[in-house]
């Protein structure tokens, strides 16, 4: 069974970078399936951040593309998020997810709360 | 981005009951390949999201029946037959034809 979970600090301070990792088991990476990253804000709002893919290409919301960056290490089967100059805006609970396109986002992570504070 | 218009906010339903939620686009969810890529999922308290159905109207594996979908094009509708206990939470819709992915802003589930 894939199992996905997300590990990074829980406080990250305004203007700096939020780093999160996605640890996977079960299956790798390189495999296939869409490995995303997805928000969701106080008050339900959900937000998909991006993904990279099994082949190692990106795709982000263009609402992030400047800040964003989300990256691989195929050895440790884990994905990372990256989102620069964070604000209180970006307090959240962050899931990575993996999709396939025709039957969309099967296995989530448990999410991880990043609150933005100084 | 494509705009999906989640009805209602919140619902309270009796067990057995049942409920109804629409989920509307704002623009047409069929892709090239003729597909519509439109999910539902459900978000129980202290659970991450989980997936009930993918291409409008097919179950996830272990989804009960009671659970269907429905719909084509920007006009969706997600039905509980009968209301269990267990099926409270937030349910969202979720398009995966565009980029980017967007989501409704979801309908909270309430047992009365």
């Amino acid at each position: 069974e894939i199992q996905l979970q997300e590990s990074g600090p829980g406080l990250v301070k305004p203007s700096q970078s939020l780093s999160l990792t996605c640890s996977v088991t079960g299956y790798t990476i390189t495999s296939g399936y869409d490995w995303s990253w997805i928000r969701k804000f106080p008050g339900n709002k959900m937000e998909w951040m991006g993904y990279i893919s099994y082949s190692g290409s990106t795709n982000y919301n263009p609402s992030l593309k400047s800040r964003i960056s989300i990256t691989r290490d195929t050895s440790k089967n884990q994905f990372f998020l990256q989102l620069n100059s964070v604000t209180t805006e970006d307090t959240a609970t962050y899931y990575c997810a993996s999709r396939t396109r025709l039957q969309g986002f099967a296995y989530w992570g448990q999410g991880t709360l990043v609150t933005v504070s100084s | 981005d494509v705009v999906m218009t989640q009805t209602p906010v919140s619902l309270s339903v009796a067990i057995g009951q049942p409920a109804s939620i629409s989920c509307k686009s704002s623009q047409s969810l069929v892709g090239t390949s003729g597909k519509t890529y439109l999910n539902w999922l459900l978000q129980r308290p202290g659970q991450s999201p989980k997936r009930l159905i993918y291409l409008v109207s097919k179950l996830d594996s272990g989804i009960p029946d009671r659970f269907s979908g429905s719909g084509s094009e920007t006009d969706f509708t997600l039905k509980i037959s009968r209301v269990e206990a267990d099926d409270l939470g937030v349910y969202y819709c979720l398009q995966g034809t565009h980029f980017p992915l967007t989501f409704g802003s979801g309908t909270k589930l309430e047992i009365k």
